[in-house]
């Protein structure tokens, strides 16, 4: 079946940096867009960035714009997000989800804290 | 970018009950519109897609209505288990943007 594990998150201080990491199993991953999506507590969703199956189509919010970057290697079927210069406003549950735009299937989500 | 508004921000509503959920967006975006339904601690779950297709396994009491700039959600019978927060999402052009959630309490 179609399954999205993340991983990666944890505790970081401001300023410091952190890779996300999604494993996908079940479907034919290079044929799909794939997004990050994250919530802060108590909060939306905030769409994060997306990427094309082939990784030619990249887009990110402005509030990551700069800061993150979303990658994808095919044949390990995993995708990526690299976080930079992390603020305490970028702490969230992040999720991996398929499709960059009529997302069908979520990760569980993995847990950034942001936090001196 | 575009903006979604939706509403309401909450509702009380019983067992039974037809709960109606409305995302306006701020120009047209066709049929590019997706529900989801997220309950406490568990990742969102798709609803509708294109606006009115039911998603499969999803219960037919659920339907999606609408195009252009104003969408709408209906449960047509609440049951106990469709207690959550419901979310909107638009993809047309480049941005996507999530409405502000619903969330449907007792």
């Amino acid at each position: 079946q179609v399954q999205l594990v993340e991983s990666g998150g944890g505790l970081v201080k401001p300023g410091g940096s952190l890779r996300l990491s999604c494993a996908a199993s079940g479907f034919r991953f290079s044929d799909y867009y794939m997004s990050w999506i994250r919530q802060a507590p108590g909060r939306g969703l905030e769409w994060v960035s997306y990427i094309s199956g082939s990784g030619g189509t990249i887009y990110y919010a402005d509030s990551v714009k700069g800061r993150f970057t979303i990658s994808r290697d095919n044949p390990k079927n995993s995708l990526y997000l690299q976080m930079n210069s992390l603020r305490a406003e970028d702490t969230a549950v992040y999720y991996c989800a398929r499709g960059g735009g009529a997302v069908d299937v979520w990760g569980k989500g993995t847990t950034v804290t942001v936090s001196s | 970018d575009i903006q979604m508004t939706q509403s309401p921000s909450s509702l009380s509503a019983s067992v039974g009950d037809r709960v109606t959920i409305t995302c306006r967006a701020s120009q047209g975006i066709g049929n590019d519109l997706g529900w989801y339904q997220q309950k406490p601690g568990k990742a969102p779950k798709r609803l509708i897609y294109a606006a009115s297709s039911l998603q499969s396994g999803v219960p037919s009491r659920f339907s999606g209505s609408g195009s252009g700039t104003e969408f709408t959600l209906t449960i047509s019978s609440l049951q106990p288990e469709d207690f959550a927060t419901y979310y909107c999402l638009q993809h047309n052009g480049y941005v996507r943007t999530f409405g502000q959630g619903t969330k449907v309490e007792i």
